[in-house]
Order: C-alpha cells, then sequence, then structure tokens
C-alpha cells in the first residue's frame, strides 16, 4: 500500500471553529489531492497540489483553505467550519497526472 | 454534461453472473483512465487501469471506447466479495485534476 496517512482520524467539532485535517505521503509524489464524499455526490474535489506552494481549487473549495509546504504534507483547513462540511474527507496522492491516485483511510469529520 | 457519468445502480446480480458497467466522460482529450473499487465506509482503492487496447485482469476486463468516449469494466464469474461500489476515474486533459464519477453500486446475491 502507497505510504499515505490522514489525521486525525475522526473529529467533531463545533460550528464556527477553524479545524485542519493532515495528509502526509511517503512516496515523495507529485500530486496530493483533498476530496469529500458525501451520500449522492460521490467524490468532490475539494483542492490539490502539483508541487510544494503550488496549489490550485477544485470543484467545492468555498470555505476551504490549503498550504503544501513540504512535498510529504499538504493541510486542509475549514476556516470556520459550518454543519455542511460534515463529511468524510479523503487525500488522494498521484506520481503523475497520467498514474493511478492512492488514497488515505479517510477523515470522518462532525461539524455540529 | 457532467465530466464522468455512471449508472448509480444498484445492480443485483446472482452470484457466478457476468456483470458489465459503463462510464461515460465529456472531455475527448482525457488520456488517463481507471477503475477503482470502494467498500462501504473505506477509501477507494485501484482496480484496474483502462488501456486503450483493452485489458484484462482475471475476472476483470477494462475497456476503452474513445470514439463513444466511454470505458467499461466486466465481472466475470461474479463472487460475493465483488459487491462493492465501482468508480470510474478520468484524469482531465485540461488540467492536472482526477475526476470520479459517483459510482455504480453492485450487490452480489448468494
Amino acid at each position: 500500500d502507497a505510504g499515505i496517512t490522514q489525521s486525525p482520524r475522526h473529529k467533531v467539532t463545533e460550528t464556527g471553529t477553524p479545524v485542519t485535517l493532515r495528509c502526509h505521503q511517503t512516496e515523495n509524489h507529485r500530486y496530493m489531492y483533498w476530496y469529500r464524499q458525501d451520500p449522492g455526490h460521490g467524490l468532490r474535489l475539494i483542492h490539490y497540489s502539483y508541487g510544494v506552494k503550488d496549489t490550485d481549487k477544485g470543484e467545492v473549495s468555498d470555505g476551504y483553505s490549503v498550504s503544501r509546504s513540504k512535498t510529504e504534507d499538504f493541510l486542509l483547513t475549514l476556516e470556520s467550519a459550518t454543519s455542511s462540511q460534515t463529511s468524510v474527507y479523503f487525500c488522494a496522492i498521484s506520481e503523475s497526472t497520467s498514474r493511478a491516485a492512492f488514497f488515505g483511510q479517510g477523515t470522518r469529520l462532525t461539524v455540529v | 454534461r457532467k465530466e464522468v457519468e455512471q449508472d448509480p445502480g444498484p445492480f443485483n446480480v446472482p452470484e457466478g453472473a457476468t456483470v458489465a458497467f459503463n462510464c461515460t466522460y465529456s472531455n475527448s482529450a482525457s488520456q488517463s483512465f481507471f477503475w477503482y473499487r470502494q467498500d462501504c465506509r473505506k477509501e477507494p482503492k485501484l482496480l484496474m487501469s483502462v488501456y486503450s487496447s483493452g485489458n484484462e485482469d482475471g475476472r476483470f476486463t477494462a475497456q476503452l471506447n474513445r470514439a463513444s468516449q466511454y470505458i467499461s469494466l466486466l465481472i466475470r464469474d461474479s463472487k460475493l466479495s465483488d459487491s462493492a461500489t465501482y468508480l470510474c476515474v478520468v484524469n482531465s486533459a485540461r488540467d492536472d485534476k482526477i475526476i470520479f464519477g459517483k459510482g455504480t453500486r453492485l450487490h452480489i446475491l448468494p
């Protein structure tokens, strides 16, 4: 299995608080992605990174920011959590856009 | 038109049967295609890449039809353990995004 870990695995937080999720890889892959998965919507891309300090928005980026200060870490921040951000968040890594992506085990986030 | 579309199912198929899924994509310049499998409450896992000439891995066969812009997955001699959601994935030709279909649910019935 690809060396990719997400932390925390589960989190409950209150509305209005900032939350940061971490994705850590040991594969030295260039590309890293954050998705959220909700019933009826499938996997939706939030943000992605194509290198250190190089990031771009996905289809559901509002309310989220990301940072990638080193190859191995990609952080997703919910600036002020809302109940609509309750979801399962997956990080994925890929060597290149022509190669398959590999996923972390996911983070279950509940905003109350 | 959505970038990647799949029939959500569910497909309820008796054990031992053959089942096929299709997935359509909108961007004719897309170059890389994959099938993933996702079990309930787990992360998606790569099942197989899809090559232009078609490819087979055991009971699974994947094919690409560029003219009609779809990929397919065929599962032969289905097992109970094949019950899962199957996700079609297309790497965007415009940027570095990886686009997922919403998945097709498969239930293999004993």
